[in-house]
């Protein structure tokens, strides 16, 4: 049972290149998120997931794309990056049980845009 | 290293004393309460949660209060070791959402 996992670990861009950063959990959860962290500002929520199919837009939402084509993965998409995006990326994936919501985290993406 | 911890506050202490990490958080309308711990170059991990109809919750050697008069919440460590240095991070989830809404964390420094 790996849990959250994230590829890349690590990645360069140059200003206006694209990419996308895959999450997959594989522990059954209907919930996913994306989340980005700079330094003094916690975790911002960029898109989430309640579903296959379905995503809303978060806090930070300028700039992404998401997809949940399969209930295990959430793939991140940046169309033309720039240095404002620099950051780590992190994903989570949570199961509703009643009222609470445990979200369990990857282990980051660190992107740098020049 | 990871550069999460610039700016934040930070708190001190020797190991084997008791650790409090406080939060205020934002929304009356906040019905569970989660605390992450964040070592560098990690995600966050889950450490306790609590909902909003308890005023404590105990774990090992974790403790979490919830003061809903003042909203706050506070995280207390018992007798800390080195490993527990890392950034603590408190979460709340309005009633109704299936988002969390985090604070900016803590930094815990522990020195043998």
């Amino acid at each position: 049972n790996a849990g959250v996992t994230q590829t890349p670990k690590f990645r360069v861009l140059k200003t206006g290149q694209s990419m996308t950063l895959l999450c997959a959990q594989d522990m059954n959860h209907e919930y996913m998120y994306w989340y980005r962290q700079d330094p003094g500002m916690g975790l911002r929520l960029i898109h989430y997931s309640v579903g296959e199919g379905t995503t809303a837009k978060g806090e930070v939402p300028d700039g992404y794309n998401v997809s949940r084509l399969k209930k295990q993965n959430f793939l991140l998409g940046l169309e033309s990056a720039a240095p404002s995006q620099t950051s780590v990326y992190f994903c989570a994936s949570a199961r509703l049980q009643g009222s609470q919501e445990t979200q369990y985290f990857g282990p980051g993406t660190r992107l740098l845009v020049l | 290293g990871e550069s999460v911890g610039l700016h934040l506050p930070t708190l001190s202490v020797q190991e084997g004393d008791n650790s409090i990490i406080n939060c205020a958080y934002s929304n009356s309308a906040s019905d569970y309460f989660i605390w992450y711990k964040q070592e560098s170059g990690k995600g966050p991990q889950f450490i306790i949660d609590i909902r909003s109809n308890m005023d404590k919750r105990q774990g090992q050697r974790v403790t979490v209060l919830l003061n809903k008069t003042v909203k706050h919440l506070s995280l207390q460590i018992a007798a800390t070791q080195p490993g527990d240095s890392a950034v603590y991070f408190c979460a709340e989830r309005r009633q109704g959402y299936s988002t969390l809404t985090f604070g900016k964390g803590t930094m815990l420094l522990v020195s043998p």
